[in-house]
């Protein structure tokens, strides 16, 4: 079992709509959480980061963490067709090592 | 705002050549990172230096070489290229851990 998983779509969803993606994990060690968008031929940019249980929000993008799930997802409202990447979870236990999820492919259909 | 800058961006090599790849990056990070993105299998840390003169094993160390040649400078050298290490190749940097900026990619194909 890996240690992070995540659905790795692809996800086709029409423009304005309410996104939702997930990843979950196993060790209950981990502490910060983030989640990094990588559009086509491109290095990953981070988008969110978070380290408590609740909800974190910017803009159009949320992050919620339940460490009691080992769950964790990244609501982005409004999607556009820019948002048409993929989203990667990524956590560590505070320390220099990220471990990631496989990546989920989005498409916003205008 | 160059960011983390690697070279090259593509290169093709035949089985058991070597070839070095580039990293530099020019926002007095401590830490440089090198990962690789296979399809499936996401980012794998290969190699990670927590500060000039250190290097450390990633979850796939075999088959490469870092230097960290100073606090800019990260490079990752494949000795004897094999097909398996066809890849996509990341180097990245941070200050804190948590908040890792990356390069744009160099895709390597071994054939």
């Amino acid at each position: 079992q890996k240690e992070v998983e995540q659905d790795p779509g692809p996800l086709s969803v029409p423009e304005g709509a309410i996104v939702s993606l997930n990843c979950t994990y196993s060790n209950s060690a981990f502490q910060y959480f983030m989640w990094y968008r990588q559009y086509s031929r491109k290095g990953p940019e981070l988008l969110m980061y978070t380290y408590s249980s609740g909800n974190k929000e910017d803009g159009r993008f949320t992050a919620q963490v339940d460490k009691s799930s080992k769950y964790i997802s990244l609501f982005i409202r409004d999607s556009q067709p820019s948002d048409s990447a993929t989203y990667l979870c990524a956590m560590n236990f505070g320390n220099e090592k990220l471990t990631f999820g496989t990546g989920t492919r989005l498409t916003i259909i205008p | 705002n160059a960011g983390v800058t690697q070279t090259p961006k593509f290169q093709v090599l035949k089985t058991g050549q070597s070839m070095t790849l580039q990293c530099a990056q020019d926002m007095n990070h401590n830490s440089m990172y090198w990962y690789r993105q296979d399809p499936g299998m996401g980012l794998r840390l290969i190699y990670y230096s927590a500060s000039e003169g250190t290097t450390d094993k990633g979850e796939v160390p075999n088959g490469y070489n870092v230097s960290r040649l100073n606090k800019r400078e990260f490079s990752l050298r494949l000795e004897s290229a094999a097909p398996s290490q066809t890849s996509v190749y990341f180097c990245a940097s941070s200050f804190l851990g948590n908040t890792i900026y990356f390069g744009e990619g160099s895709w390597l194909t071994v054939v």
